[in-house]
């Protein structure tokens, strides 16, 4: 069966600071893959999206990046974080139709 | 273009009681619609989805919705609510068959309170 990672689970960063959060999906290959912000009490944005590996699509201007330097791995980044950037983030996947499926999440408290 | 309302942004039952979270669409084509639920620092978990088969849909942990294209409406239901469904569901539609953007819009979701 599928699964997917994500880490770190919880996240305090100094604003300014870089941040790097990972996902990894198993048992699947080729899925599209996406990152996810949740801001408190609100709904979920879509940030950015893979269809393939080096293929990043951006969502929203914003101070973060997207990479996928492997089929299965999806990595969010920022070389400066703002106090803006603190939320809670989801990575998800999908393969054939139209069914998406996420992870635990990543909570970001930049202070 | 697509759209989701969830009619009610909390919701507060008794325990043992019936469940009633709203969700109207709007929706260009014939559209998939899905139910997730969110518990307390959690990731979004797949409670159901109806992708043009049966208009009532059984999920998880005894939630059904229906879907109902004359009145464009997707409520989920329980019938006898538990402590541990207290959480955040969000209703979900897409219209796209696949592709890479997720193709999804979900609504603001409904905070769901189980009161003992």
């Amino acid at each position: 069966s599928q699964t997917i990672h994500q880490w770190p689970a919880t996240l305090v960063q100094p604003v300014g600071s870089p941040l790097s959060l990972e996902c990894t999906v198993e048992g699947t290959s080729n899925p599209n893959l996406y990152w996810y912000r949740q801001a408190a009490g609100r709904g979920l944005q879509l940030l950015f999206y893979s269809v393939g590996i080096g293929q990043i699509s951006s969502e929203v201007p914003q101070n973060l990046s997207a990479s996928r330097p492997q089929d299965r791995q999806f990595i969010l980044s920022s070389k400066k974080l703002l106090l803006s950037d603190s939320g809670f983030y989801l990575c998800a996947w999908k393969v054939s139709g139209n069914t998406i499926y996420f992870g635990e999440g990543s909570w970001l408290t930049v202070v | 273009a697509q759209s989701v309302t969830q009619l009610d942004s909390h919701v507060s039952v008794s325990e043992g009681t019936p469940v009633l979270l709203r969700c109207n669409y709007s929706s260009s084509y014939s559209p998939s619609l899905f139910w997730y639920v969110q518990h307390p620092n959690k990731g979004l978990q797949l409670l159901l989805k109806y992708t043009s088969a049966a208009t009532l849909v059984k999920g998880i942990n005894g939630f059904e919705a229906e879907f109902k294209k004359s009145e464009t409406s997707f409520h989920l239901t329980k019938p006898s609510a538990h402590m541990s469904d207290a959480a955040e569901y969000f209703c979900v539609v897409s219209d796209l068959p696949g592709g890479g953007a997720d193709g999804l819009t979900f609504g603001k979701g409904t905070h769901l309170i189980i009161q003992p």
